[in-house]
């Protein structure tokens, strides 16, 4: 069955400290992979995709992933985290389902970050 | 996101009343969808449109229906609230490639909804 996990629920970092965010999936074709992320009280916002091509992608906010098959991870990093990058992330990965094109979503993580 | 509004943001009614949450869309996009997102479950699926017309369950369609009658809205319709659909609700588009995932979602702001 198609399934992503994210093993952290809450994270805290300091700030200018980097960061790293895992994501496993479990998708028996070639997948599709996002990371959003949501701001308190705010609908959710596409950092990254990866589909082909380059493992390591860049996003926007200065995040990045990197897509490691054997492992079947997408963990999103960032080399210094900024106070305003607390929020909670989400990872998904894609699937054609008949006609539906849906996301099968991780139960996120949530980020605070200590000044 | 300016392509993609939610109403009401936020909403409070009685146990027992129907409620209909509105999406629009101004991107022309062909897929809409209906999540619910709830603290320790994530975001999951309500229904989810195709097309004009075009509409389908998700994992967790009980209690809600759906509507599609042009490329621009989908309403979602408790038709009886109850206190477990407490919730904040979210509207999602998506473009479609040929029968390649090539997008994304785009997410309106979320209505927040409280049945009493």
């Amino acid at each position: 069955a198609q399934s992503v996990t994210q093993p952290d629920i809450h994270i805290t970092v300091s700030e200018g400290a980097s960061l790293e965010l895992r994501c496993n999936y479990s998708y028996g074709a070639t997948p599709y992979l996002f990371w959003y992320v949501q701001s308190p009280g705010q609908g959710l916002q596409l950092l990254l995709k990866y589909f082909s091509g380059d493992t390591l992608v860049q996003g926007i906010k200065g995040f990045e992933a990197e897509f490691k098959r054997s492992q079947s991870s997408f963990n999103l990093r960032k080399p210094s985290v900024h106070w305003s990058d607390a929020a909670e992330y989400f990872c998904a990965v894609g699937a054609n389902a008949g006609n539906n094109r849906k996301l099968i979503w991780g139960l996120g993580t949530s980020l605070a970050v200590n000044p | 996101d300016a392509g993609i509004t939610q109403s009401p943001r936020h909403k409070v009614t009685e146990t027992g009343t129907p409620v209909t949450l509105r999406c629009h869309q101004t991107e022309n996009h062909r897929y809409m969808y209906w999540y619910r997102q709830d603290p320790g479950h994530g975001l999951r699926l309500i229904h989810y449109s195709y097309g004009v017309k075009d509409t389908d369950k998700g994992e967790v369609s009980d209690g809600y229906s759906v509507s599609r009658s042009k490329t621009e809205d989908f309403l979602l319709t408790l038709e009886s609230a109850t206190s477990s659909q407490t919730s904040v609700y979210f509207c999602a588009i998506s473009e479609s490639a040929g029968t390649a995932f090539n997008y994304g979602y785009t997410f309106g702001s979320g209505t927040r909804l409280t049945v009493v």
